[in-house]
């Protein structure tokens, strides 16, 4: 299966920083990427589709690249509302793998 | 609006068997695959099985095989999950997720339902 690692475990930010996650992949994926957003007690909710395309109604502060094997999620100005845990997802048909998740907290 | 909800979850000793449904409405659920995802307590997200929109094509996690069995009853725009031989690591929060384009990514999610493995 394809591993995917996904670096820091927990990041500390304050209200209008930029930050960066980073999901690494143990092959090439090619842009078969996603992210997602998950708050305490509620489903994951989809960022980003194919490692760089903005899922409809998710602000443009958002935003996703890369390919191959590493590929990063960005947040232009953090909102008090995006602090959350974000996981990183690869797909094939027949292989499915999430990364083990980002704290994102407020510092 | 597009809605899942699941249900069917609760405690079960191990080696126990439960059933877990997915309701699904505000689309046409019959052009859809679709997923079961679980997540362990405090733990990140497991993909479990999928399923395609005649139901003919099936794929499950490793972890699942020979004892998880997915479904789907188009008619009664419902998905299933039938878990047998269930192991304490099987405890997590399952939820069934929609995949928009065959990708699969998962662009609607239920809220969840708990299964609880233990004696």
């Amino acid at each position: 299966d394809i591993q995917m690692t996904q670096s820091p475990s927990t990041l500390s930010a304050s209200v209008g920083d930029r930050v960066t996650i980073t999901c690494r992949a143990s092959e090439s994926i090619s842009t078969w990427l996603a992210w997602y957003q998950q708050k305490p007690g509620k489903a994951p909710k989809l960022l980003i589709y194919k490692a760089s395309s903005l899922e409809g109604g998710v602000p443009s502060r958002f935003s996703g690249s890369g390919s191959g094997t590493e590929f990063t999620l960005s947040i232009s100005s953090l909102q008090p509302d995006d602090f959350a845990t974000y996981y990183c997802q690869q797909y094939n048909r027949y292989s499915i793998t999430f990364g083990q998740g980002t704290r994102l907290e407020i510092k | 609006e597009v809605q899942l909800v699941e249900s069917g979850g609760g405690l079960v000793q191990p080696g126990g068997s439960l059933r877990l449904s997915c309701a699904a409405s505000g689309f046409t659920f019959s052009s859809y695959w679709m997923n079961w995802v679980r997540q362990a307590p405090g733990k990140g997200l497991e993909w479990v099985a999928n399923i395609k929109q005649d139901g003919n094509e099936k794929n499950y996690v490793d972890s699942v095989k020979g004892r998880f069995t997915i479904s789907r009853d188009n008619a009664k725009n419902s998905l299933y999950l039938q878990m047998n031989s269930l192991r304490v690591e099987d405890t997590a929060v399952y939820y069934c997720a929609r995949d928009p384009v065959a990708a699969p990514y998962y662009d609607y999610w239920g809220q969840g339902t708990l299964v609880t493995v233990s004696s």
